[in-house]
């Protein structure tokens, strides 16, 4: 089955505390990218990747960071994160024809 | 650059109503893509329908149906005799095939549908 794996799906933590959220994809895609949505904004796309050590910054890159090491796996790394960093957060893998969307990490920095 | 507008924050309707969500965007590409998703309040994306923009031909599929109009640029999305199940947060999307942009969307900010019994 074609699928988006995120986690953790629900994360709070403080400002300054470092962490991660990995995706991964089990369709070969070579493109992922990571959205966050905010209420009356959207989703907005924050990095994109098009394939193995090849990233790029979207609308809305402050703050966070990425790597793609391997073609599955696309984590958020945030270093010091912040209350504004509060949002729910999606990764995506996409070919030419198809897009899919992890369910989804609400996140929460007090 | 692309933009996504869908002017409708909050639709409240009862339910067999038909409802009418809308879809305007900007884009100076000939050649796009645009979605309907929709979010129920268990927060995942569903997908729910992908237009080529060479292909003007509105679609139906059950209660559903999408007007897709070049010449105002909109893609409206009706649903006929609406179910309380379709409350959700729908969005509109946009997308470009090719070069860095292909796997991208822009977003419409959402619109809130909610069906009372």
């Amino acid at each position: 089955e074609a699928q988006v794996t995120q986690n953790p799906r629900y994360l709070i933590t403080v400002t300054g505390k470092k962490l991660t959220v990995t995706c991964s994809q089990n369709m070969n895609h070579e493109y992922m990218s990571w959205y966050r949505q905010d209420p009356g904004l959207g989703l907005r796309q924050i990095y994109y990747s098009m394939n193995v050590e090849v990233t790029d910054k979207g609308d809305v890159p402050e703050g966070y960071k990425v790597s793609r090491k391997e073609k599955r796996n696309f984590p958020l790394i945030l270093e010091s994160p912040s209350p504004n960093q509060t949002s729910l957060y999606f990764c995506a893998s996409s070919s030419n024809r198809e897009q899919y969307f992890g369910p989804g990490t609400r996140l929460t920095v007090t | 650059a692309q933009k996504v507008t869908q002017a409708q924050t909050e639709i409240s309707v009862v339910e067999k109503e038909d409802v009418t969500l809308d879809c305007v965007y900007e884009t100076r590409d000939t050649t796009y893509y645009l979605f309907w998703y929709k979010q129920p309040p268990s927060g995942e994306l569903v997908f729910l329908i992908r237009r080529n923009s060479f292909d003007e031909q509105n679609e139906i599929s059950g209660r559903y149906s999408w007007n897709f109009q070049k010449s105002t640029s909109s893609f409206n999305f009706t649903i006929t005799a609406s179910q309380v199940v379709d409350s959700a947060v729908y969005f509109c999307a946009l997308s470009k095939p090719g070069g860095t942009s292909y796997g991208k969307l822009t977003f419409g900010q959402g619109t809130i549908l909610t069906v009372h019994p």
